[in-house]
């Protein structure tokens, strides 16, 4: 099972909106909604951000939100600030022997 | 707040074993679904293995690159999960994160532990 494709890297200045990508197959992507999404910042733990494709845990920013249209899942920030600079990784469930896959992850600066 | 805490990472050598441990509090462990997931210096996560509650019958499943090697299991009584890793390579040198989710709305992660495999 390979990783769910993610641009390396995704920048934008203050205030503004940026969008990941996360790219599989109708294996795990297009074929559940179990789509989450992890924010990770350098030496911490994951963080979840999006649960099930497009729902925010309690405590999360409403200015994250998560889509997806057939094998590819989305994660838009809006109104980008200083904290959310981190790495972001996607997951999926599969229907491989491989239960779940991640994401390459993706580094979001803001300039 | 949810409490994950790894321990038991340390250096071995290509070949040996090593037991992770995960304590877990303020929730009820004995019905959570738990995870183990890596990651290797610089590089992305990587979901090892899970074990369901014995109410949904104690199973385990575990991904293609530790199968047969990496054993999970649990006790409730301690609110502890374990890692057991035997045969390690060089390449299962990474962070052991426990998680009680991978994409689950109930997903807490520990700090982790590092797992360092080298001669």
């Amino acid at each position: 099972q390979s990783a769910l494709t993610q641009p390396a890297s995704v920048s934008g200045s203050p205030g503004q909106s940026i969008t990941i990508s996360c790219t599989g197959t109708s294996s795990d992507i297009g074929g559940y909604n179990y789509v989450s999404w992890f924010q990770q910042h350098p030496g911490k733990a994951p963080k979840l951000m999006i649960y099930e494709v497009s729902n925010r845990p309690s405590g999360v920013s409403n200015r994250f939100s998560g889509s997806k249209s057939g094998n590819t899942a989305s994660l838009t920030i809006s109104g980008l600030q200083a904290e959310d600079e981190a790495d972001y990784y996607c997951s999926s469930y599969t229907s491989t022997s491989t239960l779940y896959v991640f994401g390459t992850g993706t580094k979001v600066t803001v300039l | 707040e949810v409490q994950l805490v790894e321990s038991g990472g340390g250096l071995v050598k290509p070949g040996g074993s090593l037991r992770l441990s995960c304590v877990v509090s303020r929730i009820t462990f004995s019905k959570a679904w738990m995870s183990w997931v890596r990651q290797a210096p610089g590089k992305g996560l990587e979901w090892v293995g899970r074990i369901k509650t014995k109410t949904d019958g104690g199973t385990t499943d575990y991904a293609a690159p530790v199968k047969g090697r990496f054993t999970i299991s649990r006790d409730d009584s301690k609110n502890r999960l374990l890692l057991q890793m035997n045969s390690l390579k060089t390449e299962d040198t990474a962070v052991y994160y426990c998680t009680t989710g991978v994409t689950t709305r109930t997903s807490f992660w520990g700090q982790g532990t590092m797992v360092t495999v080298s001669s």
